[in-house]
């Protein structure tokens, strides 16, 4: 079945540690998303993929980074510059980043601060 | 950047029709309208989308208002697995990431 997995679905993260995100599609899209949630809030991006060897940063990418090797992949590492990155991960794919596409979305990643 | 305007939260019974309205006094001419859905603990999945005209699928109508400064999605039989947050988002002609505000949280009680 083609479509998007993250993982894992809970990450707990240590003072000062740096942890990774998995973002992994399977539906040959160009673009690729990575967004943010807090509870009962919207999402807000964080960075954004057009092409595979490309990102940019989104609103809220300060204490984040991507990187885009693979047109399959798009993991996300939290860095210890997030004070705050406690968190509901969301990660999205589209065909491109036109206006008529579809986004879809993976389940999610939870990161809780230890 | 356009911005939607929609009302935090309403309630309906199962079986019932559910109209959940959305502003967007400052769309372009370009600009398409989406709507997706978030269940709870879950990622946004995506309902419908249109640019003029009304639009109908297996999950919802889009009824789009003759000045496109507005528009409803229509579910027309609620149940209880639709429950959730629904997130109305313009997206530009061209190239432009969407952000998502707050949506409406939608009760449906049996």
């Amino acid at each position: 079945d083609g479509g998007i997995t993250q993982s894992p679905k809970y990450l707990f993260r240590k003072e000062g540690q740096n942890v990774t995100l998995s973002c992994e599609q399977n539906l040959n899209h160009d673009a690729m998303y990575w967004y943010r949630q807090d509870p009962g809030q919207g999402l807000r991006l964080i960075y954004y993929s057009q092409i595979v060897n490309d990102f940019q940063k989104g609103d809220i990418a300060e204490g984040y980074s991507v990187s885009r090797e693979k047109k399959e992949s798009f993991p996300l590492t939290v860095t210890s510059a997030q004070k705050n990155p406690t968190a509901f991960y969301l990660c999205a794919s589209s065909i491109d980043s036109g206006s008529r596409e579809t986004q879809y979305f993976g389940p999610g990643t939870r990161l809780l601060v230890l | 950047d356009a911005k939607t305007t929609q009302p935090n939260s309403m309630e309906s019974n199962e079986e019932e029709p559910v109209h959940l309205p959305c502003n967007h006094s400052t769309i372009s001419g370009t600009d398409y309208i989406h709507w997706y859905r978030q269940l709870p603990s879950q990622g946004p999945e995506y309902v419908i989308h249109g640019l003029t005209s009304n639009v109908n699928n297996r999950m919802a109508s889009l009824a789009i208002a003759e000045d496109r400064k507005s528009s409803t999605l229509i579910l027309h039989r609620a149940t209880l697995r639709d429950a959730a947050v629904y997130y109305c988002i313009l997206r530009p002609g061209g190239s432009y990431i969407p952000t998502f505000g707050r949506g409406t949280s939608l009760i449906v009680h049996p």
